[in-house]
């Protein structure tokens, strides 16, 4: 298995201008999560789905941000408009079930908007 | 007060040395421990995962879980410059809608 992939892996935007983000989940897997990770804040879980429906999004800190999962092997996390805070590196994981899943992470996206 | 807490480190320990990681947490109800390992600009993998409590050994690396006193261990034996990376404890239960993680301790083996 590919493991879980993410695009872009590095991201250079402007104060401003829209943000997607791009992650394919380990095939088989019902549970897709995305993370924020910086220096100041550690890893923060922003929003999962279960079967592509999202179940919490009380991570998502703004209403800049949003997230979509169309079907089973894609989701996007789009931030609009971006701003200079936002610079962090986004990981996309994936799991067979919850509680119990072990999750596998992707390479991450490192966002610097300037 | 936050689920779970770790020390940040940084902790830097000579090569061949015991290395001994914690975490704390606040709800008795967690019942799935988790570590993950991260080295620098990579994502998150997982190193070892544990229900309830009790030991779990996987080559250098022993995890404990100690439920009475909601406290989780990482030691890692005879300890190798390839070990330098954060490693980062994850906790959760079935009752619960999501992990959380720890803050991470970053770990430097010198050779």
């Amino acid at each position: 298995d590919a493991g879980v992939i993410q695009s872009p892996r590095h991201e250079v935007t402007e104060m401003g201008q829209e943000v997607t983000l791009r992650c394919k989940p380990i095939s088989g897997h019902d549970y897709l999560f995305w993370y924020r990770q910086t220096m100041m804040r550690g890893l923060e879980l922003l929003i999962y789905f279960n079967n592509n429906v999202p179940i919490d999004d009380s991570g998502m800190p703004e209403d800049r941000f949003s997230a979509k999962m169309p079907n089973a092997s894609f989701s996007t996390l789009k931030i609009q408009p971006s701003e200079p805070r936002d610079s962090a590196v986004y990981f996309c994981a994936s799991s067979s079930g919850l509680a119990g899943g072990k999750q596998y992470f992707g390479p991450g996206t490192r966002l610097t908007v300037t | 007060q936050k689920e779970v807490e770790q020390d940040p480190g940084p902790l830097s320990v000579p090569e061949g040395a015991i290395v001994s990681l914690n975490c704390t947490y606040s709800n008795s109800a967690f019942q799935y421990f988790m570590w993950y390992r991260q080295y620098s600009r990579k994502g998150p993998e997982l190193l070892m995962y544990t229900y309830s409590s009790g030991n779990k050994e996987d080559g250098r690396f022993t995890a404990q879980v100690d439920k009475s006193s909601k406290y989780i261990s990482l030691f890692i034996r005879d300890s190798q410059p390839s070990d330098s990376a954060t490693y980062l404890c994850a906790i959760g239960a079935a009752d619960f809608n999501k992990f959380y993680f720890g803050s991470g301790t970053k770990l430097n083996v010198k050779p």
